[in-house]
């Protein structure tokens, strides 16, 4: 079974700083991937950042960055440089071997000007 | 990336009532995923949806509840029966598809059980 915990329901970062979204994980699975998903308040789901348990480099996509440690199991958001626009809910997910997705409870960001 | 199109957006509907849910993508997939988010919450994966062959239930669900066709490579329907208040929740359809295999989503469906 595949287990996603984030344990920070609510953050606060004031714009231009950096933030930390925190993801743990549990899982029996060799081979997995792990994602970040943002959700505005409009509902919709978008896709940030993948990093591969196999991948030996944290994975980047622009102001994100992953913060991929295997051995404590954990997969941190990294955002640099706040928007107002990056207010959202965040969620970490992983991908087993199945090809079946568990998501964690999210993290509310609220980006302060 | 994957356009997703998902009917209906929301709806209201009655207790004892059932509602399908529509999903179609933009190219053939292998696997389509039915998540359901109620308020407030994560997603939680009701079943995956396989061309040819019967869903695949998730621990908690089960196909009299929430019965799904997979007619086709590029469509699905997931069908909330016999609703309740409690199956109040946004439905969400989703493929995997990308470098990576990330999901991809529809709109999502946004249900409300009088």
């Amino acid at each position: 079974a595949q287990k996603i915990t984030q344990t920070q329901p609510g953050m606060f970062v004031q714009e231009k700083e950096a933030v930390t979204l925190d993801c743990t994980y549990d899982t029996s699975d060799q081979s997995y991937g792990l994602f970040w998903y943002k959700q505005p308040s409009s509902g919709e789901m978008i896709f940030l950042i993948y990093q591969g348990s196999y991948d030996e480099q944290n994975a980047t996509e622009g102001r994100y960055s992953l913060n991929f440690q295997k051995a404590r199991k954990s997969a941190n958001l990294v955002i640099s440089a706040s928007q107002l626009g990056d207010s959202a809910m965040y969620f970490c997910a992983m991908r087993g071997d199945a090809g079946k997705s568990t998501f964690g409870d999210g993290t509310t960001l609220t980006v302060k000007p | 990336s994957a356009v997703i199109s998902q009917k209906p957006s929301r709806d209201i509907c009655q207790r004892g009532t059932s509602l399908t849910i529509q999903c179609q993508v933009d190219s053939q997939v292998t696997m389509m995923f039915w998540y359901r988010q109620q308020p407030g919450q994560s997603l939680t994966l009701i079943a995956t949806a396989n061309q040819g062959s019967e869903a695949t239930y998730e621990s908690g669900f089960v196909i009299d509840k929430f019965p799904i066709s997979r007619p086709n490579l590029t469509f699905s329907t997931l069908t909330v029966s016999n609703m309740s208040p409690e199956d109040s929740s946004i439905y969400l359809c989703s493929v995997a598809r990308g470098t990576d295999g990330e999901l991809f989503f529809g709109e999502g469906s946004r249900l409300t059980v009088l």
